[in-house]
């Protein structure tokens, strides 16, 4: 059974950094593309970031230079870097998995959520 | 601002069939057979209902489905159940330096 589970969400401060992390099991990481989207409060779903199973990696222009997605293959688990984060950053963040040619999402995790707040 | 446009909400009886749409433009929606649909209860993570416009994944409810036209796409669910109240979204491929976009999300009620 496919099962994403992210953590390391929490309230930080404006110019702060924080790394989530997805743990995946049902299925390995490095062979499939890996998303992270998130949800401001009240607000609809917002494309992040993707990393490739050949290790591409690409940004949404809000985040370009600031967030950083990875993956640790031994630990089968995704991670996105935050880092000079904004108030505008506040979102429940969830990683998905994209399968298909061309890729859509299948899967998701139930999120974590980034407060972004002095 | 999402980059594509769902109703706020839409609502229909037990039984009833209803249609959400989402609208892009030509360079998401209008380019590319790459919608999908998500339903999201409370709380919950978001549930792929429909992929490439119209596909339904195995498991899915052939109550659901999906269509196209131009730079509209649409949900139909029909004979409504009380378990489809939910929020759904769209998702569009837009090419290779926009990726995806989203809508909003629409909220159904199921009266």
């Amino acid at each position: 059974e496919v099962q994403l589970v992210e953590s390391g969400g929490g309230l930080i401060q404006p110019g702060g950094s924080l790394r989530l992390s997805c743990a995946a099991s049902g299925f390995t990481v490095s062979s499939n593309y890996m998303s992270w989207v998130r949800q401001a409060p009240g607000k609809g779903l917002e494309w992040v970031s993707v990393i490739y199973s050949g290790g591409s990696t690409y940004y949404a222009d809000s985040v370009k230079g600031r967030f950083t997605i990875s993956r640790d293959n031994s630990k089968n688990t995704l991670y996105l870097q935050m880092n000079s984060l904004r108030a505008e950053d506040t979102a429940v963040y969830y990683c998905a998995r994209l399968v298909g040619a061309p890729p859509h999402f299948d899967y998701w995790g139930q999120g974590t959520l980034v407060t972004v707040s002095s | 601002q999402s980059a594509l446009t769902q109703p706020a909400s839409v609502s229909g009886s037990p039984g009833q069939s209803i249609t959400i749409s989402c609208t892009g433009t030509s360079s998401d929606v209008g380019s590319y057979n790459l919608v999908s649909w998500y339903q999201q209860h409370p709380g919950k993570a978001p549930k792929l209902m429909i992929y490439e416009v119209s596909k339904r994944p195995s498991g899915v409810s052939n109550r659901f489905s999906g269509s196209k036209s131009g730079n509209t796409a649409s949900l139909t669910i029909s004979g409504l159940q009380a378990e489809d109240e939910a929020d759904y979204y769209c998702c569009s491929y837009a090419g290779s330096s926009t990726f995806w976009v989203f809508g909003g999300g629409t909220k159904l009620t199921v009266l």
